[in-house]
């Protein structure tokens, strides 16, 4: 169980278009998504959290609106790059935790990640 | 505020030889500390994780670890490596006393350890 998907895998896109990435958990119910960003041969930077039916909450320095946040469902959470540029190619990873007060519902579980290259 | 400092950001070992990947972490609370695996283009998976139970943690594919508070590490072993584990390594940070918070299971990755390993 736990598992997140991620679409697309990889997208390659022109500059000043948007892009939409899609995370899913397809097995348990997601109150909290999270995406993240990683530069290569550098770590995970965190962009935002978003929980289901409320803005999401960007960290310092995260464009709001460049950067956009759904979290429409329980199992869903899309991630909009808008008017994409060179800058923003990177390699996008989600991960969701599961909802309720069980033990374990601070785990995070991760998609395998969408990798975007604006040209 | 939390942080996670991983020595090393490469580490070479023999096939069969022991590994030991270092962590060390701050954190104005009890920590939920993490190891994750990461094998190219693809998203993290979770070796291990300590939640203030048993100090320490034994994970998937052979890996422990070692929660040290007086030492504020996590660092991460296995006795005889194998080609297979050739991968970056994250360690991770998490605050697991704000449960229910919008943020809780907020995680910090430290700057990530590539491991060669060499037959």
């Amino acid at each position: 169980g736990a598992v997140v998907s991620q679409h697309p895998s990889r997208v390659i896109c022109k500059s000043g278009t948007s892009v939409k990435i899609e995370c899913r958990s397809l097995d348990f119910q997601a109150t909290t998504m999270f995406w993240y960003r990683q530069f290569p041969k550098q770590s995970l930077m965190l962009m935002a959290t978003s929980n289901e039916g409320s803005k999401a909450t960007y960290e310092q320095g995260v464009e709001k609106d460049k950067f956009l946040i759904n979290h429409a469902s329980l199992t869903l959470s899309t991630l909009t790059v808008t008017s994409a540029h060179p800058e923003d190619s990177s390699f996008y990873i989600c991960s969701a935790r599961r909802g309720g007060a069980r033990l374990y519902s601070y785990e995070q579980y991760f998609g395998p990640g969408t990798r975007l290259t604006v040209t | 505020a939390q942080s996670v400092t991983q020595l090393g950001s490469h580490v070479s070992v023999s096939e069969g030889a022991l590994v030991l990947l270092r962590c060390n972490y701050s954190s104005s609370v009890p920590p939920y500390l993490f190891w994750y695996v990461q094998y190219p283009n693809q998203g993290l998976q979770l070796l291990l994780k300590y939640t203030s139970a048993a100090t320490l943690v034994k994970g998937i594919n052979g890996f422990e670890a070692e929660f040290k508070k007086s030492e504020t590490s996590f660092h991460l072993t296995k006795p005889s490596a194998h080609m297979s584990d050739a991968a970056e390594y994250f360690c991770a940070v998490s605050d697991g006393s704000n449960a229910g918070g919008t943020s809780y299971g907020k995680l910090t990755f430290g700057q990530g350890t590539i491991l060669t390993v060499h037959p």
